[in-house]
């Protein structure tokens, strides 16, 4: 069964460096989601694309996030400067319809 | 936006027993509500969802209930076994292609 893959599974970083993110959608999702958990708490989202076109980015802190699926495929989620608060699990998901099927995620740690 | 509330936090039943989980969602558009299982460490799961022209529906031991009136939907577990614990996490969302809002979890721990 098709998968939504992600790396790291985990990353350490120190504060004002930058981090990167990487996702590979199910094979043939148009529609692909990074989400954000806190701990103890459900997912939020931060960006969702369309193919390659971004569809929601409302709730991207863009001064220091950015995101980006060029071929309308894999796509990758940035930081940079990294902050304590950013430290979270980062969720990717991709859909065709209304499942969404969600990758292991990324636990980062900002120390 | 849409705002989900999810209750109780956490939950704790004996083995055999059953949970119920309830959450209420302030979009009256909303019209697709899935839950997911999620173990420690793990990606959440889609374990049943329910389409706004639905009112109940039930998959072995797992059911979900809507009612559009009142804005709420219920998950229900019959005859829980441990493996069942973990936190499940309810949504809504508008419908195909829109992102999820998710309540904030209900850990769920099934004692033998």
């Amino acid at each position: 069964e098709a998968e939504v893959a992600q790396s790291p599974r985990y990353k350490i970083t120190e504060k004002s460096q930058a981090v990167a993110f990487w996702c590979d959608p199910i094979s043939g999702h148009a529609t692909l989601y990074w989400y954000r958990q806190i701990l103890g708490q459900g997912p939020e989202l931060l960006v969702q694309f369309q193919d390659e076109s971004v569809v929601d980015d409302s709730q991207l802190p863009k001064d220091r996030f950015s995101a980006e699926r060029l071929k309308g495929v894999d796509s990758t989620l940035k930081i940079q400067p990294a902050e304590l608060g950013d430290s979270a699990m980062y969720l990717c998901a991709s859909s065709l319809g209304e499942t969404q099927y969600f990758g292991p995620g990324t636990r980062l740690l900002v120390l | 936006g849409e705002n989900v509330e999810q209750h109780p936090s956490t939950l704790s039943v004996q083995e055999g027993d059953s949970a119920v989980i309830k959450c209420t969602y302030s979009d009256s558009a909303s019209n697709y509500f899935p839950w997911y299982k999620q173990e420690l460490g793990k990606r959440p799961q889609l374990i049943i969802d329910i389409r706004s022209n639905v009112g109940e529906k039930k998959d072995q031991r797992i059911a979900v209930t809507l009612n559009k009136t009142a804005k709420h939907f219920s998950l229900h577990i019959t005859e829980t076994q441990p493996e069942d614990s973990a936190v499940y996490f309810c949504a809504a969302s508008l419908s195909s292609g829109y992102a999820l809002n998710f309540g904030k979890g209900t850990s769920l721990l099934v004692t033998p």
